[in-house]
């Protein structure tokens, strides 16, 4: 069964990027299309965007300027940069596969991130 | 941007009741649409899918129904263990998720 697991700075500086790693294992990276989700303190879940298995990503329209998901398939693993970063951008970070009919089925624990200074 | 609303935001029942949750559409998603539930510090978990369909492993008191722009999450009896936050989200056009249903003990 695939598994997922965030990895990254806890803490980040304001107007600095946020950078975290998502490693797949049980499967190959380039069988799905992958995506990460966020969810500040008390809050509800927010998309942040997904990359297909094919390289294309699609980005949520509010954060699109600062976003950047990329895949390392030599790693099988993806990543996600938020760039200039606030305390609005504090939350938990999670990364999930998204199933061949679009939904995010396996989720990894998600990895909490502060923006302080 | 597709909104979804969940109603109830907070729902208090005791085991054994059946209990229903509603999100809606901002917009027409078919039956692109499906359920999780979220326990404390905890990733959220799958339930249904293609707004009607149980996943792989989820008991069968778990239900859902709905096409367009209305949906329902059913549980037919609730057991301890199913008090926890639940989520819609439409996968339609990209994904968007409702602000949340807290189930509590009554």
């Amino acid at each position: 069964q695939v598994q997922l697991r965030e990895s990254g700075p806890g803490l980040v500086k304001p107007s600095e990027t946020l950078s975290l790693t998502c490693s797949v294992s049980g499967g190959s990276i380039s069988d799905y299309s992958w995506t990460w989700i966020r969810q500040p303190p008390g809050k509800a879940l927010e998309w942040i965007g997904y990359i297909y298995y094919s390289g294309t990503t699609n980005y949520n329209p509010s954060l699109k300027s600062r976003v950047t998901i990329s895949v390392d398939t030599s790693k099988n693993q993806f990543s996600l940069k938020l760039s200039s970063v606030t305390a609005a951008d504090t939350a938990v970070y999670y990364c999930a596969r998204q199933a061949s009919s679009g939904y995010p089925d396996f989720w990894g624990q998600g990895t909490q991130v502060t923006v302080s200074s | 941007d597709i909104q979804m609303t969940q109603s109830p935001s907070t729902l208090s029942a005791s085991v054994g009741d059946r209990v229903t949750i509603t999100c809606r559409a901002s917009q027409s998603i078919s039956d692109w649409l499906a359920w999780y539930q979220q326990k404390p510090g905890k990733a959220p978990n799958l339930l249904i899918y293609r707004a009607s369909t149980l996943e792989t492993g989820v008991p069968s008191r778990f239900s859902g129904s709905g096409s367009g722009t209305e949906f329902t999450l059913t549980i037919s009896s609730l057991q301890p263990d199913d008090f926890a936050t639940y989520y819609c989200q439409q996968y339609y056009s990209y994904y968007t998720f409702g602000q949340g249903t807290k189930l509590e003990i009554k």
